[in-house]
């Protein structure tokens, strides 16, 4: 199954709300999780099944969708929100990742 | 709480064999409602899934690396392994070990800090 990603890359700022969209091949259900990644860390989880919000991670992240149309959206960037991000399909292995959105700072 | 930890080797030559281990703390490996996984990120690239294992032995395999690739569970030591072999420059890669939370449908929740591989000669 093969996720894509859009946009690849994305310039904002500070308190502005943004969505990236992650389209799969073929029907996942809501199998589909959201990772934020910054260098030299290890990804860390956001949302799994497509909307439901990993545990101490901020509300300002949410995440919608099934079937093969996904997104994340951050109602107002924070300076530690500058990342990149990955989708992951998790309905049948192989798992396979998006290929990534970079945030940056505008 | 769950730790993850890998150790391996930071370099290795091409045409060679890399075998790196994750070592579990804080919880067991042979737990029933958890797969154990390895992923990479290439520099520069995005994030590619290996492999995962069940505490069984059970296994699934990414086709691209299968060929290759060798995921083995030690649950008498709460670790779980991979082995890549025929290495090239193309698997120069920071290596994560995960787990797969089945209970919440698989999404990895816990990961090791990672372990940069280089092939070099």
């Amino acid at each position: 199954i093969q996720l894509t990603q859009s946009p690849s890359f994305l310039s904002a700022s500070v308190g502005d709300r943004v969505t990236i969209t992650c389209r799969a091949s073929q029907g996942i259900y809501t199998y589909l999780a959201w990772y934020q990644k910054k260098p030299g860390k290890a990804p860390n989880l956001l949302i799994y099944s497509a909307s439901t919000l990993q545990s101490g991670v901020p509300s300002r992240f949410s995440g919608s969708g099934s079937g093969t149309e996904f997104t994340l959206t951050i109602s107002s960037l924070q300076p530690e929100d500058f990342a990149t991000y990955y989708c992951q399909q998790l309905n049948s292995y192989p798992y396979s990742f998006g290929q990534g959105t970079k945030l940056e700072i505008k | 709480q769950l730790q993850l930890q890998e150790s391996g080797p930071g370099l290795v030559k091409p045409s060679e064999t890399l075998s790196l281990t994750c070592t579990v703390s804080g919880g067991s490996i042979s737990s029933r409602t958890d797969y154990w996984g390895w992923i990479r990120h290439p520099p520069g690239k995005g994030l590619e899934w290996i492999a995962s294992i069940y505490y069984t032995g059970s296994a699934y395999y990414n086709p691209s690396l299968k060929s290759r690739v060798t995921i083995s569970i030690d649950t008498s030591n709460n670790q779980f392994s991979l082995t890549v072999t025929s290495l090239t420059a193309a698997d120069t890669a920071v290596y994560y070990c995960a787990r797969e939370n089945y209970d919440n449908s698989g999404p990895l929740d816990y990961w090791g800090q990672g372990t940069l591989v280089t092939v070099s000669s």
